[in-house]
């Protein structure tokens, strides 16, 4: 199976500060690689697929970059709505899996 | 509108038998694959496997092979997830998933609402 590494699995930030949230593969695998937002009592939101593409609908501080083994997410200037909790996802195959998630809270 | 309905909140006994549903709406139910995803309380997504309903073709996460089995019915466009013993280590919420695009290796950005099973003696 293909592991990923997310980092830190816990952040404490302020509003108006830039986050970036890194997710790492046990191997390659190119582009193919999600980024969602879960916040409590909801199901995950696609923020990012492919990597580095915009899912449609998402404000235009959330950017991905990366690819093979190293990811990571970025907030550029965090908001009120912006606190949960976020996991990356490999798509290289039919066995996908999930990062262990980063919890960005509120300093 | 495109669309994944769960069945309900189950509480059950250990060693009992549960089967949940995923009704998908608003697309070609057979053209898309359908994952499911186990979050247990307080903790991350683990992703439990994938089916296609338009031939049944089903793919399972190591953790999860043996532990439960997923199937659909494509004359009414639902998944399911069953489990022929239920354990205390059940306990979650269980969400179904479908990718943007046909085919594997696309990102899912349809979930449903999730189901919660809840398995106390």
């Amino acid at each position: 199976d293909i592991q990923l590494t997310q980092s830190p699995s816990f952040l404490s930030a302020s509003v108006g500060d830039r986050v970036t949230i890194t997710c790492r593969a046990s191997q390659g695998i190119s582009s193919y690689l999600a980024w969602y937002q879960q916040k409590p009592g909801k199901a995950p939101k696609l923020l990012i697929y492919a990597a580095s593409t915009l899912q449609s609908g998402v404000p235009s501080r959330f950017s991905g970059s990366g690819s093979g083994t190293e990811f990571t997410l970025t907030i550029s200037s965090l908001q009120p709505e912006d606190f949960a909790t976020y996991y990356c996802q490999q798509l290289n195959s039919y066995l996908l899996t999930f990062g262990g998630g980063t919890k960005v809270e509120i300093k | 509108e495109v669309q994944l309905v769960q069945s309900g909140a189950e509480v059950k006994k250990p060693g009992e038998s549960l089967k949940i549903s995923c009704k998908g709406s608003g697309y070609s139910f057979t053209s898309y694959w359908i994952g499911w995803v186990r979050q247990m309380p307080g903790k991350g997504l683990e992703w439990m496997g994938i089916i296609y309903p338009g031939d049944s073709d089903t793919r399972y996460s190591p953790s999860f092979q043996g532990q439960v089995t997923i199937s659909a019915d494509k004359s009414i466009s639902t998944a399911y997830l069953q489990w022929s013993s239920l354990k205390a280590s059940d306990t979650a919420m269980y969400y179904c998933a479908k990718p943007m695009v046909r085919g594997v290796g696309h990102a899912f950005d349809i979930w449903g609402q999730g189901t919660m099973v809840t398995v106390s003696s």
